[in-house]
């Protein structure tokens, strides 16, 4: 599979701030994602990250609580915005369209826990 | 409303058995399926895939069935090892065969495979 890395790996942030989280793929990739898991909960799409243009977003989550960068082929950034302890989850992005096949893969995901 | 669930949250099988761990969806859109697998601290791992066109296939260990007039799917372990105890998620997509995307995930089943 991809060799997927995210930055930070955990962090905990104070209510009302803002944190951005990085995703590097070691090879270009067609498709990156973000997704976010709750405590208990499944993963849930976010966005799909689209290279050089406005990120396109699932039911229920907006540009100004989670925008989302996508430079080139290769890096993501998704900002958590004016965070509050609902938004304590794991962040996940991942991709599609590797060398290695078609299927989705994912990073380590990031641990915020918000106070 | 959850449109792909995993009634058991939990599995425990002793090593060699079988491991069956059920998948149902309900959006009669999805044409795509798959499996990962998630280890604490760590993001999923895919394991396999079915398209909607095959009932049944196979990878080593792992054989996935899928019985669309049910919209319910299969993962099979046989036999189970030690290092197959994880939390194993389902996910559907509406999308086959240029690349799985829009994954919608089930909130997982955690097996426990008992030496």
């Amino acid at each position: 599979s991809a060799v997927i890395s995210q930055k930070p790996s955990r962090d905990i942030c104070q209510r009302g701030t803002s944190l951005t989280i990085q995703c590097q793929v070691d090879s270009q990739v067609t498709m990156m994602f973000w997704y976010r898991q709750q405590p208990g909960q499944s993963l849930t799409l976010i966005a799909t990250a689209n290279q050089g243009s406005e990120a396109t977003y699932e039911s229920g989550f907006v540009i100004d609580k989670f925008p989302i960068s996508r430079p080139n082929l290769t890096f993501s950034t998704l900002t958590v915005s004016n965070m509050s302890p609902e938004d304590s989850s794991i962040y996940l992005c991942s991709v599609v369209g590797t060398l290695k096949g078609n299927e989705q893969f994912f990073g380590p995901g990031t641990r915020l826990t918000v106070l | 409303d959850q449109q792909v669930k995993q009634n058991s949250p939990s599995l425990s099988v002793q090593e060699g058995r079988i491991s069956i761990l059920n998948c149902d969806y309900t959006n009669s859109m999805f044409d795509y399926f798959l499996w990962y697998k998630k280890y604490p601290a760590e993001g999923p791992t895919f394991l396999i895939s079915i398209s909607s066109i095959k009932d049944k296939n196979e990878d080593g260990r792992f054989t996935v069935f899928l019985n669309k007039s049910a919209k319910h799917l299969s993962l099979h372990i046989v036999p189970s090892q030690p290092g197959d105890s994880a939390v194993y998620f389902c996910a559907a997509s509406p999308y086959s065969g240029a690349g799985s995307y829009q994954l919608t995930f089930g909130k997982g089943t955690k097996l426990s495979v008992i030496p």
